[in-house]
């Protein structure tokens, strides 16, 4: 079966500090990935998402950069944390192809100070 | 706004049924989904349903489906103090997958 998780849980990060949140899928291969952000009391906003290795599509500007190294491996960073960056972060992902359900791991609890 | 709208709380008593609404705008989506959120948890996949289906059943979950309307309902049997959780409706965008979020529903399920 498949799994995904994400690292770490929680974080409490300066500003200006780096970040990096990484995310690994196991059970499957060629997944579409995501990040996504949740801010307190709001819904989910899509940050980036990746249909292969090294190919990554941001959706909104912002302060953060997301890689894919490797298939099944997803990493989101910072090189500066600002305030606004604070929030729940998940990752996701889908089998490849059209129209399949997005499965999301545990989250990342992210607050800077 | 939001493409995917929710009422943002509802309050439902113990073994009484609870219904979550939902509006969208993408007539072209083929899957619309429901997800519940425990408190500090991830994202947790309740249910799916294709575009051309009216209903569907999962043991205590129904979902109804007004294409014409862009409605879509959760209703959740014998609601249990476990049921506590954001729901949240998406809607499939795009053919990779993309997903529109609603605000997400708080349930609050009372004694």
């Amino acid at each position: 079966s498949q799994t995904i998780h994400q690292w770490p849980a929680t974080l409490v990060q300066p500003v200006g500090s780096p970040l990096s949140l990484e995310c690994t899928v196991e059970g499957t291969s060629n997944p579409n990935l995501y990040w996504y952000r949740q801010a307190a009391g709001r819904g989910l906003q899509l940050l980036f998402y990746s249909v292969g290795i090294g190919q990554i599509s941001s959706e909104v500007p912002q302060n953060l950069s997301a890689s894919r190294p490797q298939d099944r491996q997803f990493i989101l960073s910072s090189k500066k944390l600002l305030l606004s960056d604070s929030g729940f972060y998940l990752c996701a992902w889908s089998p490849h192809g059209p129209g399949n359900t997005i499965y999301f791991g545990e989250g990342s609890w992210l607050t800077v100070v | 706004g939001e493409d995917v709208e929710q009422s943002l709380f509802l309050s439902v008593r113990e073994g009484d049924s609870s219904v979550i609404n939902c509006t969208y705008t993408d007539s072209s989506s083929t899957y619309l989904y429901w997800y519940k959120q425990e408190p500090g948890a991830g994202l947790q996949l309740l249910t799916y349903i294709f575009s051309n289906m009216d209903m569907k059943q999962d043991q205590r979950l129904t979902v109804l489906l007004n294409k014409k309307d862009k409605h879509l309902s959760l209703r959740i049997a014998d609601t249990q103090t476990g049921d506590s959780a954001i729901y949240f409706c998406a809607e499939s965008i795009n053919s990779w997958g993309k997903l529109q979020f609603g605000a997400g529903t708080q349930v609050v399920v009372t004694p």
